[in-house]
């Protein structure tokens, strides 16, 4: 079976700097990956989505960015933290290719940024 | 691009009554509808989903209705318990489908008051 593993689960780190959370999916080949954020009591925005290793695809500007080193392997980045930044940060996958797949999403990393 | 809207964004109900969240979607393309629920402090998980040919679908307490006609689908949840208390969030995904996933509602906070 299907499972991913995000890390880690909370971050606390002060404005301006470095950022770097990773997610890897286990159990299934080529996933399309997704970086959603969540603001405290808000819905989902996506971030980030890639289909494929080097393939990134950025929904909103912002500081962060992405990559995919590896075809499970997904990691969101940024160089100076911002307050705004802070959040609740889930990764996610679905079939590759998967028009009516559902998203599986892991158990999320909660920063704050002071 | 798809645009989900998602009613109410808070409801409340007594345990053992019936509660009823409303969506309705832009895109007449729109295929594939899951519904997930997110626990305070956790990952959103699928709890349901219905696909266009499909009008209606059933998982014990919890059943979906999709009118392709009118652009909206709806989650019903009979004989509410505590534990249904949590954010549902709707979503979308047109056709062909692209590899940005899902566009999400902006969520319904559903409590559930002993």
């Amino acid at each position: 079976s299907q499972t991913i593993h995000q890390w880690p689960a909370t971050l606390v780190q002060p404005v301006g700097s470095p950022l770097s959370l990773e997610c890897t999916v286990e159990g299934t080949s080529n996933p399309n990956l997704y970086w959603y954020r969540q603001a405290a009591g808000r819905g989902l925005q996506l971030l980030f989505y890639s289909v494929g290793i080097g393939q990134i695809s950025s929904e909103v500007p912002q500081n962060l960015s992405a990559s995919r080193p590896q075809d499970r392997q997904f990691i969101l980045s940024s160089k100076k933290l911002l307050l705004s930044d802070s959040g609740f940060y889930l990764c996610a996958w679905s079939v590759h290719g998967g028009r009516r797949s559902p998203l599986h999403f892991g158990n999320g990393t909660r920063l704050t940024v002071t | 691009g798809e645009n989900v809207e998602q009613h109410p964004s808070t409801l409340s109900v007594q345990e053992g009554d019936s509660a009823v969240i409303k969506c309705t979607y832009s895109d007449s393309a729109s295929n594939y509808f899951p519904w997930y629920k997110q626990e305070l402090g956790k990952r959103p998980q699928l709890i349901i989903d219905i696909r266009s040919n499909v009008g209606e679908k059933k998982d014990q307490r919890i059943a979906v209705t999709l009118n392709k006609t009118a652009k909206h689908f709806s989650l019903h949840i009979t004989e509410t318990q505590p534990e249904d208390s949590a954010v549902y969030f709707c979503a979308a995904i047109p056709w062909p489908g692209g590899a940005d996933g899902l566009t999400f509602g902006k969520g319904t906070h559903l409590i559930i008051q002993p």
